[in-house]
């Protein structure tokens, strides 16, 4: 079946412009979550969703960084006033209901802030 | 709090050689633990999960790991390399709680496999 697919694969920001990104989880997952992968580093949480819920953002860096489940299956991550510290790869993971430990990741996003 | 600590950020190996991959981890509540593999440009995909039943896991492209509470380590085995087994290892941590089982990752450990 399909997997979780995020758009866009890559994304070329200027300092200081606004960035969307996507995630389009496996179909009836109800947990989906976002991470920041630094270069060389581990993926950090940034925030969880239970259905369109959002249950745990503590892990958001800053009150730049916003994201939004509202139907309870794709989500949208958004950064504004991006800097360059936000360049990573942004990961989207979803988890079904009989599975809670177990999280199903997407390629990710990678974001570049020039 | 839970944390890992994933020793080596590279191991280089032989083809046909044992890999270890070394994990320790703190968790104040009893944990899943879990490995991730990591090829580039890729998402991670998930090899193996210790989620408190046997402690000895296998999991997927003949790896296995043991869940040892005493060295507080679940260290990721295989017999025998192969060259397709290059890639980036992740162990991870959580607790199933009320706010979702978050993942704690470690640094990564760069598994390289030489002819």
């Amino acid at each position: 079946g399909a997997g979780v697919s995020q758009s866009p694969r890559y994304k070329v920001a200027k300092r200081g412009q606004d960035v969307a990104l996507r995630c389009d989880p496996i179909s009836g997952h109800v947990s989906l979550f976002w991470y920041q992968q630094a270069l060389g580093q581990g993926p950090e949480f940034l925030t969880y969703f239970q259905n369109e819920a959002q249950l745990d953002k503590s892990g958001l860096p800053s009150d730049r960084f916003f994201a939004e489940r509202p139907e309870g299956s794709v989500s949208t991550l958004k950064i504004q006033r991006t800097q360059q510290e936000d360049s990573a790869v942004y990961l989207c993971a979803s988890s079904p209901r009989d599975k809670l430990y177990e999280q199903y990741f997407g390629p990710g996003t990678r974001l570049t802030v020039t | 709090a839970q944390s890992v600590t994933q020793l080596g950020s590279h191991v280089s190996v032989s083809e046909g050689a044992l890999v270890l991959l070394r994990c320790n981890y703190s968790s104040s509540v009893p944990p899943y633990l879990f490995w991730y593999v990591q090829y580039p440009n890729q998402g991670l995909q998930l090899l193996l999960k210790y989620t408190s039943a046997a402690t000895l896991v296998k999991g997927i492209n003949g790896f296995e790991a043991e869940f040892k509470k005493s060295e507080t380590s679940f260290h990721l085995t295989k017999p025998s390399a192969h060259m397709s087994d290059a890639a980036e290892y992740f162990c991870a941590v959580s607790a199933l709680t009320g706010g979702g089982n978050k993942l704690t990752f470690g640094t990564g450990t760069q598994l390289k496999v030489e002819l």
